[in-house]
């Protein structure tokens, strides 16, 4: 079965230091990974895909298939990046597109 | 453009009742997913409903089921609701023509606390 761990439930950072937001996956098929975020009081949307290897509002996250991660990184943190991180993997069954979500990283950025 | 909308926001049930949520999709979007997201957890994958059947289900017992209407909107019942149940509800929505990108839009959820 596939899982996404994210290990740090909250990290804590002050403005202007780099941000690195860690994501593993276990997946027996080949990954499709997203972070989604949610910022306060607004619904959960897509930050970025790794299809697409776009950098989105300063963050990048890398799949790296052999260490199964896929960490989001930022090297200049605002404080406007404060918010919930999910990390997904999609996995296709049955004709289904579903996502597997992390339990979320509460990214607080310090003035 | 219209978002995700659903409804009720909050609601609040006792143990053994039925639910219904409902969810109206993004315009344009033609496929509804339903996630639950307990505290402190991220949203768990329950179903998606695609040409108004159920197209893949997570793991979640058979009195979680759905419905989707020709408009695309979509309903989540819950029967026999358990405590466990208590959860934010969340509706996403996806559109299958063309290349798919895998983005989900959601909705700000339902709320619903089992007593």
């Amino acid at each position: 079965a596939q899982r996404v761990t994210q290990p740090e439930k909250l990290l804590s950072v002050f403005k202007g230091a780099p941000v690195e937001l860690k994501c593993n996956y276990s997946y027996s098929g080949s990954p499709e990974l997203f972070w989604y975020v949610q910022y306060s009081r607004q619904r959960l949307q897509l930050l970025l895909r790794h299809i697409s290897r776009e950098s989105i509002k300063g963050f990048t996250a890398d799949l790296n298939k052999g260490e199964t991660s896929f960490h989001l990184k930022k090297p200049f943190a605002q404080e406007e990046d404060s918010a919930m991180y999910y990390c997904a993997l999609r996995y296709s069954g049955g004709g289904a597109d579903g996502l597997t979500f992390g339990k979320g990283t509460h990214l607080i950025i310090q003035p | 453009e219209t978002g995700v909308t659903q409804s009720p926001t909050h609601l609040i049930k006792t143990r053994g009742q039925q639910v219904t949520l409902r969810c109206s999709s993004q315009s344009g979007h033609n496929t509804v997913s339903w996630y639950q997201q307990a505290l402190g957890q991220g949203p768990q994958f329950i179903f998606q409903y695609y040409r108004e059947e159920e197209n893949g289900r997570g793991n979640f017992p058979p009195r979680f089921s759905g419905l989707q209407f020709p408009n695309y909107s979509s309903e989540l019942n819950v029967n026999a609701l358990e405590l466990d149940d208590s959860a934010l509800y969340l509706c996403a929505s996806s559109s299958r023509v063309g290349a798919n990108t895998g983005e989900l839009f959601f909705g700000e959820g339902s709320r619903l606390t089992v007593l």
